[in-house]
This record gives structure tokens, C-alpha cells and sequence, in this order.
């Protein structure tokens, strides 16, 4: 079955740096890949995806990236902010079936 | 719109109780997924519907696990017998996941204590 590894585990910036938070998976059938912000008790929120026919796609200050030969995906943060420190996960799926999550990145951003 | 809605919120059960979990999803959303937080980890898939079909049980720890959801909307995962390594977050996503549409949205979760 698929598995998703993602590094590092814990990131400390400071505020203003980019982040950057890098997955791999195994499965070559995935096509799905999700990023997902949990804070403190909370639930986990989506904060951006792709799908494998895209190279990259932008939100704001949030990017990610996808090189499917290489089967990498990662999470750019520009311009970070105290309110972005929190949990996130990366994710795969095939067709959108069900969610392999990553152990997670703790990210710390101090003003 | 409301969201993905859980309940309870907390719930302590003593070892050897059966449990059972409540997922209101998104209306409309056709897929729903059970997922099983331990404490600094991610979510663990544990089982998804598509409507009222169970299509996929294969994260289900044991057969103590089992989830229903009869009419194709609100969905009960049951735990029987419960042990303390049943102790985390249970975690309930809901997608409409038709013509390409995957994003899985969850609920706050209920946090399972088994003592």
C-alpha cells in the first residue's frame, strides 16, 4: 500500500523566512495530494492540494510543488507569520479515495 | 454552510465498554471517512463509504471496529470492547468526490479515553 514520508519533523523560522516542508510517496498510482493545517486540538484544516496532472499550483504566500518521477511533493510558505505556526500534514490518495498522511511537521514561527 | 459536525466530543469509557461515535457530514457530500488520531501522530485511515456502501474496512485495527452508515448520510463507528490502545482521536472527513472532486473535509473530532 502507499506511503508517504515527510520531513523534517519540527521547523523553527523566523517570522518573514520561508518554511519549506518536503513529502515523498510510494505508490505510483496516487494522484491526489492534499496539505493540512492542524492546530492545537483542532481539526485539520486544508490549506491547499494538487492533483498529478499539475506541476505546481500558488495560494498567496502557500505553494506547493509535484514531481511525479520523482514521487515529491512540498509545501512552500513565504513570508511567515506567528499565526501560520501549527501542525501540517501532507497527504496522498488515489481518485480521492482514502487519505495516507505523513507523521507531520511542526513549524514554529518566532517574532 | 455547516460543516462536519461530531459527536460526542469527549468521551471516557472504562476498559471492556462499548463505545459508539456519531459523523454528521456535509449535506450532500457522498463520501465519508473514519480516520484514528494517536496523540502526536497523523490520521490513520480507517474506513469510507460512498453513500450508504462500505467500500473500504481496511484500516479497521480489529473486529472490534465497525461502522455503519444506513440511509447514506449520518455515519456511527463502534468500538466494542474497548482497550486502553483504542485512547486517541477519531476523526470524521466528508467529500462530495464526484467528477474529480477529492477535497476530504473533517469534523473537531472526538477524543476517545479509554481507562
Amino acid at each position: 500500500g502507499e506511503n508517504v514520508e515527510q520531513h523534517p519533523s519540527t521547523l523553527s523560522v523566523q517570522e518573514g523566512d520561508s518554511a519549506v516542508i518536503k513529502c515523498t510517496y510510494s505508490d505510483s498510482a496516487s494522484n491526489y495530494f492534499p496539505w493540512y493545517k492542524q492546530e492545537l486540538g483542532k481539526r485539520p484544516q486544508l490549506i491547499i492540494d494538487i492533483r498529478s496532472n499539475v506541476g505546481e499550483k500558488k495560494d498567496q504566500r502557500i505553494a506547493v510543488t509535484l514531481n511525479k518521477t520523482a514521487k515529491h511533493f512540498s509545501l512552500h510558505i513565504t513570508e511567515t507569520q506567528p499565526e501560520d505556526s501549527a501542525v501540517y500534514f501532507c497527504a496522498a490518495s488515489t481518485q480521492g479515495t482514502a487519505l495516507i498522511f505523513g507523521k507531520g511537521t511542526t513549524l514554529s514561527v518566532s517574532s | 454552510g455547516a460543516g462536519v459536525s461530531q459527536s460526542p466530543r469527549y468521551k471516557v469509557a472504562k476498559r471492556g465498554q462499548d463505545v459508539a461515535l456519531r459523523c454528521d457530514p456535509i449535506s450532500g457530500h457522498v463520501s465519508l471517512f473514519w480516520y484514528q488520531q494517536a496523540l502526536g501522530q497523523g490520521p490513520e485511515f480507517l474506513t469510507y463509504f460512498q453513500n450508504e456502501a462500505q467500500l473500504d474496512k481496511s484500516g479497521l485495527p480489529s473486529d472490534r471496529f465497525f461502522a455503519e452508515r444506513p440511509e447514506g448520510s449520518v455515519s456511527t463507528l463502534k468500538i466494542q470492547r474497548t482497550q486502553q490502545e483504542d485512547s486517541a482521536v477519531y476523526l470524521c472527513a466528508s467529500s462530495l468526490r464526484i467528477t474529480g472532486i477529492y477535497e476530504q473535509y473533517f469534523g473537531p473530532g472526538t477524543r476517545l479515553t479509554v481507562t
